[in-house]
């Protein structure tokens, strides 16, 4: 019931297209939804996050859509360009325990120019 | 800008050796994490540690692992007698606030653990 799926495992998109990474859930505590971009060699950083009290959040060109009732979240990457070429994952923490982030298993994403 | 930091990169270690992972949190930050990723899978958090003590572990996390701050800015992860399947990549993250602030956790580049 922790588990975060995502999909899909890789995508391969051209220069100016929209990347659409999706991830589902079952735990309904989970309040806080983060999406993380980790490029080769670093570790994860934090693009966007969203709570569940609102359907979509905007920040630039990425933008998270939450569909609370299904259960489903979504990054929309607009006018993808070469350099968001990275892994990207979900994640998802429930109210009811501490800090402790669910991950989704990753979505390699390459913007072919 | 700040940022976690990690050493060492990357760690050969012979299986039943014990292995001790350094990370420098930020600075002003109270509460620090470790979490670990085998090759191709996702991210699993291992544990929370605040105000010097484990605030929460997962499964992962047992008699094999232990964390510690031994001064004003170190925090390591130490596992002993390692096996085969402890190789994957260990992150530290920390975070100055926790479920009444922003949840944002800043992560290290992580240390990747090779057991042979």
């Amino acid at each position: 019931q922790q588990q975060v799926k995502q999909s899909p495992q890789s995508l391969i998109v051209q220069k100016g297209g929209i990347s659409i990474i999706n991830c589902a859930y079952e735990n309904t505590a989970f309040d806080y939804f983060p999406w993380y971009q980790q490029f080769p060699g670093k570790g994860p950083a934090l693009l966007i996050a969203i709570r569940p009290d609102v359907s979509e959040k905007k920040e630039g060109r990425f933008t998270i859509s939450f569909n609370k009732s299904a259960k489903q979240f979504s990054l929309h990457i607009m006018d993808s360009q070469p350099g968001d070429s990275a892994t990207y994952f979900c994640a998802a923490i429930p109210s009811n325990t501490g800090n402790q982030f669910y991950f989704g298993t990753g979505t390699s994403l390459t913007v072919i120019p | 800008e700040p940022e976690v930091t990690q050493t060492p990169s990357h760690q050969v270690t012979q299986m039943g050796q014990e292995v001790i992972l350094r990370c420098v949190p930020i600075s002003n930050h109270l509460y620090f994490y470790w979490y670990r990723q085998i090759l191709g899978q996702k991210v699993e958090f291992l544990v929370s540690f605040y105000n010097n003590e484990i605030s929460e572990k997962s499964e992962i996390f047992d008699d094999q692992f232990s964390v510690e701050r031994p001064d004003g800015s170190n925090f390591t992860l130490k596992i002993r007698s390692t096996k085969l399947e402890d190789s994957a990549m260990y992150f530290c993250a920390s975070s100055d606030t926790t479920r009444a602030g922003s949840y944002e956790q800043y992560f290290g580049p992580g240390t990747r653990l090779t057991v042979t």
